[in-house]
């Protein structure tokens, strides 16, 4: 069984700050995605990567941006946070059979 | 594009009772239709999932039909538990064409003791 480890799972940070989303798995699966979650419990992909030094924007526009440097990786960055960003951001792996535990980021 | 559309959005059942999520989608090249259970503080889990060349699919308590002309598929939990008691999400893609998954809503359910 896959496992996809998301850290931290809790974040509170001030506007302003820049932070960092780990995702990571181990299973060398090429295609990773990252949803936001709203508390309306809608999933919304705001990126996706087929693979090393590929990556896509998703269906919802989002002002975070990600990097695909290894296969294992794929953090997730907002250069600087917003109340707006306040919401959960889960991790997903080969063709989203996969979902990490998942970041609930709180802005203030 | 695909379009999903997830009912109902709530569903409380007693322990014992079966449950039913429906799920419809617009795209007919769609093939591939999974469903995903979310608990409390969890990410979703896939639970079962469909091909289009399949009518019906069972896993224990668990089972999803499919019907291709209506374009809708539904996900049927029986004797339920309180355990049962979560988020489920059903998607649709087109897997040989490379789509991503496009989700439903999501449903809530409860299962009361």
């Amino acid at each position: 069984e896959a496992d996809i480890y998301q850290t931290p799972r809790y974040l509170v940070i001030g506007t302003g700050k820049k932070i960092t989303l780990e995702c990571s798995q181990t299973m060398g699966h090429d295609k990773m995605y990252w949803y936001q979650q709203d508390p309306g419990m809608e999933l919304h992909l705001i990126h996706y990567s087929y693979g090393v030094n590929s990556t896509e924007k998703g269906d919802l526009s989002s002002e975070s941006t990600v990097s695909r440097i290894r296969t294992e990786h794929f953090p997730l960055t907002l250069e600087s946070a917003r109340p707006s960003h306040t919401s959960q951001y889960l991790c997903a792996s080969i063709a989203e059979q996969y979902f990490g535990p998942g970041t609930r980021l709180t802005v203030t | 594009g695909e379009n999903v559309e997830q009912h109902p959005s709530t569903l409380s059942v007693q322990e014992g009772d079966s449950a039913v999520i429906k799920c419809t989608y617009s795209d007919s090249a769609s093939n591939y239709f999974p469903w995903y259970k979310q608990e409390l503080g969890k990410g979703p889990q896939l639970i079962i999932d469909i091909r289009s060349n399949v009518g019906e699919k069972k896993d224990q308590r668990i089972a999803v039909t499919l019907n291709k002309t209506a374009k809708h598929f539904s996900l049927h939990i029986t004797e339920t538990q309180p355990e049962d008691s979560a988020v489920y999400f059903c998607a649709a893609s087109n897997r040989e064409g490379f789509q991503k998954l496009v989700f439903g809503t999501g449903t809530r359910l409860l299962v009361s003791p």
